[in-house]
Parts: C-alpha cells; structure tokens; sequence
C-alpha cells in the first residue's frame, strides 16, 4: 500500500516566486496535516483537514500562505511571494479513525535563495 | 491546555547501552499517545503507541508504558545500535476527538557510536 506522496522532493527557487507543494494521502484517510520543519522552530503545524475541510489554519504564518483540498486525494500548499525565511521541510500526513495516528510522507525541503 | 515536554538533547551512547528518554503531558481527559521516530532526511515515522492507563506500546526492542497516575510515556530500550540514531518525538491526541492534530513534543536526538 503507498503512503502518503509528497512532490516535489526538493524545491529549490528564488525569492518572491510562487511555491507549490502537493500532497497525495493514503487512500481512506479522511485527515490531512500540512506541517513545516526547521531547525530553530522544530515541527509546526500550519493547517489540517478533516473530510477536505479546513478546521484548524492558526499555524499558518501570514497570508502569503494558503493551502487546499479539492477532492480526498490531492492538497496543495502554496507560498505566494516567497521569502528566504520559508526554507524549511514541509512535510504531509494522513490518518483516520479509530487510531488517529499519523502518516508522514517523506517531506519537501524548500529553499528559498 | 495539551502539551508534551520531553528531555533535552542530544543522548549520546554507546553501542549496548541502555536508553530511557523523558516524555511527560498535560491533557484533559485520557489522550493517546504516541512516540514518533525521524532518521536522517526522512519524514517521522509511528514507532509505538498506546491508548489507555497502563498500556505498554512495543515495537523494534523499544517500549513505552502509559502511566496515568505520573502523567509520562517514557522511551525504552534495552540495547540501542547505531542504526537508531535518529530524533524521537513524543505526542499525544485527545481521545474521541476525530482527526484532531497531533500535539508533539520539541523532540530528542539520540546519537549511538560503535
């Protein structure tokens, strides 16, 4: 069974340009986390989604960030303009009831020069 | 409110050793918890977990016990290898709470020399 799909693996760009990163949860899993990694900040949640639905997006640093469900299977984080201080791992997981534990994928390090 | 504390790091050990790191939490209610295990340039991967009192979570040589009455979920191994450097998140979730996030710890890195 495929965990959860992160792409891309590595983003590299330069600052003010738009980022995407696109996530692909385990099939079932009605919980979706975006999450950002960085050694001074440790892991933070920005946002996650229960059945697509934003419930909780008070981890999301400023406007300049927003992220989507448009169907069960696919999200999308995107920074608009980036800034050097966006470089970080992203990283999306997935769960589901009864366990409520989570699945990572493998991450997307971001560097914004 | 939820949070996880967790010891500072780095543990630093040899070979055989034996590991213990600190997970204590405050919650309301009875949460699940969890341990989370991150190796180099790799997303965190579910080492073990437990959802009530009393509950010992297992997996790869580690434990952890659900112990109510202190409040903790402390990390053990009997004999760490090198192969388990990596850093070790403690988190919980309320319980009957569906999809609620995950609340973590600052995590430990543990670094083991032959």
């Amino acid at each position: 069974d495929a965990g959860v799909i992160q792409s891309p693996r590595h983003e590299v760009t330069e600052m003010g340009q738009e980022v995407t990163l696109r996530c692909k949860p385990i099939s079932g899993h009605n919980s979706l986390f975006w999450y950002r990694q960085t050694m001074m900040r440790g892991l933070e949640l920005l946002i996650y989604f229960n059945n697509n639905v934003p419930i909780d997006d008070s981890g999301m640093p400023e406007d300049r960030f927003s992220a989507k469900m448009p169907n069960a299977s696919f999200s999308t984080l995107k920074i608009q303009p980036s800034e050097p201080r966006d470089s970080a791992v992203y990283f999306c997981a997935s769960s589901t009831p009864p366990g409520y534990e989570q699945y990572f994928g493998p991450g997307t390090r971001l560097t914004v020069t | 409110g939820n949070s996880v504390t967790q010891m500072e790091g780095p543990v630093t050990l040899s070979e055989e050793a034996f590991l213990t790191i600190n997970c204590t939490y405050t919650a309301t209610g009875y949460p699940s918890l969890f341990w989370y295990v991150q190796y180099p340039g790799e997303g965190l991967q579910l080492l073990l977990k437990a959802t009530k009192a009393d509950d010992k979570g297992s997996n790869k040589g580690f434990e952890a016990t659900y112990r109510k009455e202190t409040t903790s979920f402390h990390l053990e191994k009997g004999s760490v290898q090198v192969s388990d450097s990596a850093v070790y998140f403690c988190a919980l979730t309320p319980i009957n709470q569906a999809g609620t996030a995950l609340i973590f710890g600052k995590g430990t890195t543990l670094s083991v020399s032959s």
